[in-house]
């Protein structure tokens, strides 16, 4: 099955400062990537996506990159502010019709003002 | 996106008891997936509850252990039997967006004492 790996499993970096978290999955048939955010005593919630079709996407302050012949996607967030203080989670899947998400171990971000 | 509801929010249970936790969406749902989220950890998958079948559960999870119910499209319960303190978690129930991203409920804060 399906298997991801995240790094760095903490990252602080001062306000201002740009953030990137790097996953790698096992399987080469996975082709949707999402990227969850948690808020303390919060429930994961999605902050972007990427589809193996897609190299980078981009929404404002996040983006994604995506290697399909590496097999590793990366979160890039520019201009950290405190309120982007949080665990964050990459996931992996099939995409397909009862396909779940498989998740990676997490990061804490830590921004400092 | 859905509104998934799960109830309770938090329960605090003596050992060998049992807990069930209750998800009802807004919407009819083919597919609903559990998580459990050990604390600190990552979210981990439980099962695919399919309405009108058996749950499909993951390696390590067992249907004596975990039993689900998915009587209809919106519902689902996930039971907690004969729990010990390696049970304290938060369990998660989740329904599958068309862009293939899942959407979590609150999360249910079980503590076994």
């Amino acid at each position: 099955g399906e298997n991801v790996e995240q790094h760095p499993s903490t990252l602080s970096v001062q306000e201002g400062d740009s953030a990137v978290i790097k996953c790698t999955y096992s399987d080469s048939a996975s082709n949707y990537f999402p990227w969850y955010k948690q808020e303390l005593g919060k429930r994961p919630q999605l902050i972007i996506d990427i589809r193996s079709n897609v190299g980078e996407k981009k929404d404002q302050r996040i983006a994604v990159t995506l290697n399909k012949t590496a097999k590793h996607f990366s979160l890039h967030i520019t201009e950290t502010q405190p309120e982007d203080s949080a665990v964050y989670f990459c996931a992996a899947s099939l995409n397909q019709a009862g396909t779940a998400l498989i998740f990676g171990k997490g990061t804490t971000l830590s921004v400092s003002s | 996106s859905a509104v998934i509801s799960q109830k309770p929010s938090r329960d605090i249970c003596q050992r060998g008891t049992s807990l069930t936790i209750q998800c009802q969406v807004d919407s009819q749902v083919t597919m609903m997936f559990w998580y459990r989220q050990q604390p600190g950890q990552s979210l981990t998958l439980i099962a695919t509850a399919n309405q009108g079948s058996e749950a499909t559960y993951e390696s390590g999870f067992v249907i004596d252990k975990f039993p689900i119910s998915r009587p209809n499209l919106t519902f689902s319960t996930l039971t907690v039997s004969n729990m010990s303190p390696e049970d304290s978690s938060i369990y998660l129930c989740s329904v599958g967006q068309d862009s293939g991203a899942l959407h979590f409920g609150n999360g249910t804060r079980l503590t076994v004492t």
